[in-house]
């Protein structure tokens, strides 16, 4: 149980596109995800918490009209990255958590590569 | 913001040799997970622990959340090959629901 996926793993785009990452909960709803970056050695950072219905809430320095996230269902969240720039470049990874339960479970990461 | 110091920033090891790596902070924590995560991959949830004093085991993994509520510990027993990557603390302070970390513990088990 408490399985998280990600789509795509993988994305390489040209400077100026935008990119969509879906997360999803298979076996479970979650009230709230959570999206995280990671950058090459270190560890993760939360960018923004999602919550189903309503608008995420972005953590200080992380631009909300970049990092699109859209919490549209219990089981789907969806992180769009807008006008993307090599400096986007990351490891992008979601979480969540059950309903009353306060254990994160973490998809397995989407690459982003930008030229 | 929060951070939980984890220690050590990283290991080297022969299989078979017990490892221990542990967290702490300035601050109270009323929930700590342990994560690891394998290259390219997300983190995956090994243990959590919710009261002062609690020694959870999971397999060859064993962790105790601090009787002070500021540090926990993790113990691997025996070692093997597969047990290579990086572990991360982390944890949740108070009503927030956002998960602070450690910068992780990196492990590497020779054969």
């Amino acid at each position: 149980g408490a399985v998280v996926s990600q789509h795509p793993s993988r994305v390489i785009c040209k400077s100026g596109t935008s990119v969509k990452i879906e997360c999803r909960s298979l076996d479970f709803q979650a009230t709230t995800m959570f999206w995280y970056r990671q950058f090459p050695k270190q560890s993760l950072m939360l960018m923004a918490t999602s919550n189903e219905g309503s608008k995420a809430t972005y953590e200080q320095g992380v631009e909300k009209d970049k990092f699109l996230i859209n919490h549209a269902s219990l089981t789907l969240s969806t992180l769009t990255v807008t006008s993307a720039h090599p400096e986007d470049s990351s490891f992008y990874i979601c979480s969540a958590s059950p309903a009353h339960n306060n254990e994160q479970f973490f998809g397995p990461g989407t690459r982003l590569t930008v030229l | 913001g929060q951070q939980l110091n984890q220690s050590p920033q990283s290991m080297f090891i022969q299989e078979g040799e017990d490892v221990s790596m542990n967290c702490t902070s300035s601050s109270i924590f009323n929930t700590w997970l342990w994560y690891k995560q394998d290259p390219g991959e997300g983190p995956v949830l090994l243990i959590a622990l919710y009261k002062a004093g609690e020694l959870t085991s999971n397999g060859r993994l064993t962790a105790q959340f601090g009787i002070t509520r500021k540090d926990s510990f993790l113990n691997i027993s025996a070692s093997i090959p597969s047990d290579v990557g990086i572990y991360f603390c982390a944890g949740y302070q108070g009503g927030s629901e956002k998960l602070v970390f450690g910068k992780g513990t990196k492990l590497t088990v020779n054969p």
